[in-house]
């Protein structure tokens, strides 16, 4: 069955720290992929998206992410968070034609100012 | 543009009890698909549909059903309540399922 990990279910960060969040997908064929984000009190929004062309693709926020097929990974990054970043990320996978996008558990990421 | 609407936002039922969820995608959007997100869990999908057609359904007993409108709203009934469908119920639209999904704010179920 497809699935999607998320590698930390918690990440607490200092300002201006940097920030990578992992994401492996179990698929092997074609897929798109999205990092969504949850503000606390918000709902679910898009944060970036990769469909195909350059594997590094950048987001709203200074959010960066690459596409590594060979490993199966989404990695998002940024490199140094502030404190209004804290929300919880999402990272999800849909293989085209499938029609069932499928989310890691997600990761909570609190900053401390 | 409007967002994606759901209603109720809260609800407390009791167990045995059915309930159903609405949700009203943004405008031109013709994919809908409903989630349940419970904490630790991340978002489980229940089902997508287009164009009134359901298209794919995810692991969840037959209690939970769903329907879309011509006009693309859909709703989610849970029949038979159990404690444990107490969850936030997400649904998101999207122009097509491969596309990029906006989420509604959820509607917040409590079974007691």
């Amino acid at each position: 069955a497809q699935s999607v990990s998320q590698h930390n279910h918690h990440v607490i960060l200092s300002e201006a720290a940097s920030l990578e969040l992992g994401c492996n997908y179990s698929y092997g064929g074609t897929v798109n992929l999205f990092w969504y984000v949850q503000y606390p009190g918000q709902h679910l929004q898009l944060l970036l998206k990769y469909f195909s062309g350059d594997p590094l693709v950048k987001g709203i926020k200074g959010f960066e992410a690459e596409f590594i097929k060979s490993k199966f990974s989404f990695n998002l990054r940024k490199p140094s968070v502030q404190w209004s970043d804290t929300a919880e990320y999402f990272c999800a996978v849909i293989h085209t034609g499938g029609f069932k996008t499928i989310f890691g558990a997600g990761t909570r990421l609190f900053v401390k100012a | 543009k409007a967002g994606v609407t759901q209603t109720p936002r809260y609800l407390i039922k009791t167990r045995g009890q059915q309930v159903t969820l609405s949700c009203s995608p943004i405008s031109g959007h013709r994919s809908v698909s409903w989630y349940q997100q419970t904490p630790g869990q991340g978002l489980q999908f229940l089902f997508e549909y287009f164009s009134e057609t359901q298209r794919n359904k995810g692991n969840f007993p037959g209690r939970f059903s769903g329907r879309q409108f011509s006009n693309s709203r859909s709703e989610m009934n849970v029949s038979t309540l159990e404690l444990g469908d107490s969850a936030l119920y997400l649904c998101a639209s999207s122009r097509d399922t491969n596309t990029e999904a906006f989420f509604g704010q959820g509607t917040r179920l409590t079974v007691v």
